[in-house]
């Protein structure tokens, strides 16, 4: 079974339209790390938050938002009134205490492309 | 700050022949990473060095793949033979734990192989 699981392989939007990208996780640990990273056409992976379990309370950073519901394994970003720029793969993952911390595992991206 | 650096950014070459991919981490950083992305299993850890010993390298996929890591500043990714199945693209990522920073990762652009 997948630990991070992004059900949307790719979404199409127009800019100005608000998005969601969901993720699921599944794990054992009660202490553990989510994360998000941003994929641009040019490749490189580039991290964009960092959440630990123990704090669930939402975060806003501009025109994105996270949402961290433990009931629900759910990690999801919002990314409001998107653009152009926002074009691209974004990776879910997760670090357990099981391994230290050491590893993340990444879910299997969801392809965002934001059109004029 | 030069960020993490791959070479080659391309690679072509045919079945059988030795490849060798090269990563820089980040100065100071004591972790470092290799992924391999594809389309179907997405971005998988191949192994993991911390203080240039080799920690986890039970996602190497076979005997053919071997990695190196002999100073803190550069570490090799080798597979021989090749096989057109190794066609992927290969990322170098390194990370500096400390706590709450745990498990940033900062990769590099990526080295594409194709082997034909």
């Amino acid at each position: 079974a997948q630990k991070v699981t992004q059900a949307q392989t790719e979404i199409s939007v127009v800019e100005k339209e608000d998005v969601t990208l969901d993720c699921v996780y599944e794990t054992r640990d009660t202490t553990y790390y989510l994360f998000w990273y941003k994929q641009p056409p040019s490749g490189e992976l580039v991290f964009l938050i960092r959440r630990n379990s123990f704090d669930e309370q939402n975060e806003i950073s501009g025109r994105y938002s996270w949402n961290f519901q433990k009931s629900t394994s759910s990690f999801n970003f919002t990314i409001t009134a998107s653009q152009v720029v926002d074009s691209a793969v974004y990776f879910c993952a997760l670090s357990e205490a099981g391994s230290g911390y050491s590893t993340l595992t990444f879910g299997k991206g969801t392809m965002l492309l934001v059109s004029p | 700050d030069a960020g993490v650096i791959q070479s080659p950014r391309h690679e072509v070459t045919e079945m059988g022949q030795e490849v060798t991919l090269r990563c820089k981490p980040i100065s100071g950083h004591d972790y470092l990473f290799w992924y391999r992305q594809t389309m179907m299993r997405g971005l998988e850890l191949l192994i993991y060095f911390n203080n240039n010993v080799p920690i986890d390298d039970s996602g190497m996929p076979e005997d053919r793949f071997s990695a190196k890591m002999p100073n803190a500043s550069f570490s090799t990714l080798k597979i021989q033979p090749s096989e057109p199945r190794d066609s992927a693209v290969y990322f170098c990522a390194s990370s500096l734990f400390t706590g709450g920073r745990s498990g940033e990762l900062f990769f590099g652009e990526g080295s594409r192989l194709t082997v034909l």
